[in-house]
């Protein structure tokens, strides 16, 4: 199975700040990568698919980057509304898997 | 609008059976690839399995911890998913999200149900 590492699992920043979450995979999973976005008691909500391509909806605050085995995620500005956690999974072949999370905080 | 909505949750002894349905909406169910992935109470997410469309015959793929014991259907006429799950373990507690993923050469996973909670326990 393909392992998924985030990093770092947890990180604290303020408002305005640019945020950016790595995840890597054990192998190449070329540009099948997902991100998403959970707060507290809902379900995820997608935000980036094929690693780059911004979901319908999503603000253009949120980038993806990578391909191969080295992926990020970037918050260009944080907002209060952004305090969440945040998964990559791949779907590059069964089983997907998902990274361990990243939990971002207000500082 | 696309909705999704699950629904059969609750408590079950270990060794039980449960079946959750997933409702579907706003769209056209036979052409999409779902998902099932679950979260254990302050986990991170773990994907359970997947039915593909019409197309590819709606043929199933399972994580290894439920293979055997998870089965996926679908009734596209009733615009209704399901998850039986049979031999229910104590870890299997968790909250079920069903996710509309999308199709071959296109796979956004964009649209998630509220979730249902099955809780296994004596």
């Amino acid at each position: 199975d393909i392992q998924m590492t985030q990093s770092p699992s947890s990180l604290s920043a303020s408002v305005g700040d640019r945020v950016t979450i790595t995840c890597r995979a054990s192998q190449d999973i070329s540009y099948y990568l997902a991100w998403f976005q959970q707060k507290p008691g809902k379900a995820p909500k997608s935000l980036i698919y094929a690693a780059s391509s911004l979901q319908s909806g999503v603000p253009s605050k949120f980038s993806g980057s990578g391909s191969g085995t080295d992926f990020t995620l970037t918050i260009s500005s944080l907002q209060p509304e952004d305090f969440a956690t945040y998964y990559c999974q791949h779907y590059k072949s069964y089983p997907f898997t998902f990274g361990g999370g990243t939990k971002v905080e207000i500082k | 609008e696309v909705q999704l909505v699950e629904s059969g949750g609750g408590l079950v002894q270990p060794g039980g059976s449960l079946r959750l349905s997933c409702a579907a909406s706003g769209f056209t169910l036979s052409d999409h690839y779902i998902d099932w992935v679950r979260q254990a109470p302050g986990k991170g997410l773990e994907w359970v399995g997947r039915t593909r469309n019409k197309v590819n015959s709606y043929t199933t793929e399972y994580a290894a911890s439920v293979k055997g014991r998870f089965t996926i259907s679908r009734d596209d006429s009733q615009n209704s998913l399901y998850l039986q799950m049979n031999s229910l373990k104590t870890e299997d507690t968790a909250v079920y999200y069903c996710v509309r993923a999308g199709y071959s050469g296109s796979f956004k996973f964009d649209y998630w149900g509220q979730g249902t909670l099955i809780t296994v326990s004596s």
